[in-house]
């Protein structure tokens, strides 16, 4: 079965400190792996986009890899700011189509 | 360029009503898919549709719900005689097509469905 899990659930963090969000799926023949961020009561924007080629993706503070053989990505989101605070979402593309396979999400609130 | 659109961003419906969820794709978008995010559960997929075909339904409830992308205008999920459980926010994507790898999806801001 193919899943996509994430942890934390939940971070807190003091502005300005450098964190790291964790995604993992079982399968890892990807087509690709996006990370999304979701305010409350809005849609959700798209951050990042990791061809399954490809080991990373930078995008201002913001950097993504991927290690298909250990079935993992992280988010490292550099130097925080309160206007980061969302929930950040993980989705894996396992093939043409658009069903994408979100994780659970985590909730990251950055403290001024 | 305005992104995808989704209307109504609230519905409200008693038990047993119908419910027309209205979602445009992005200018030059002809992909269209539809996701479900229950209360405490995470954004599942439901169909994805290209101009006047299903192409992928498999998450789909086999009753009461129904998608359509007309030649002519937006793409319309329709729940009929709705239940307390199908209380939630239904999020519309598109993209431009599938054959890339390097291909983004597109979201709305979501209809949040709710039902007394």
């Amino acid at each position: 079965k193919q899943e996509v899990t994430q942890i934390p659930a939940a971070l807190s963090v003091p502005e300005g400190e450098n964190l790291v969000l964790n995604c993992s799926f079982t399968d890892s023949a990807i087509y690709n792996l996006q990370w999304f961020r979701q305010d409350p009561g809005k849609g959700l924007t798209s951050l990042l986009l990791i061809q399954s080629s490809q080991r990373e993706q930078t995008s201002g503070r913001l950097n993504a890899s991927l290690d298909k053989s250990s079935g993992r990505s992280t988010l490292y989101i550099a130097a925080s700011q309160p206007g980061d605070s969302a929930t950040y979402l993980c989705a894996v593309l396992y093939n043409q189509g658009g069903k994408l396979i979100f994780g659970q999400g985590t909730e990251l609130s950055v403290k001024p | 360029n305005a992104g995808v659109m989704q209307n109504p961003r609230h519905l409200v419906r008693r038990r047993g009503q119908e419910a027309r969820l209205r979602c445009s794709p992005m200018k030059g978008h002809s992909h269209v898919y539809w996701y479900r995010q229950l209360p405490e559960e995470g954004l599942k997929f439901m169909v994805y549709l290209q101009k006047e075909n299903i192409i992928d339904e498999s998450g789909m409830p086999k009753e009461r719900f129904s998608a359509e992308f007309p030649k002519e205008g937006p793409s319309i999920l329709r729940i009929q005689q709705v239940v307390r459980g199908d209380s939630a926010a239904y999020f519309c994507a598109s993209s431009r097509s599938t054959r890339s790898t390097n291909e983004k999806l597109f979201f709305g801001s979501g209809t949040q469905l709710s039902v007394l």
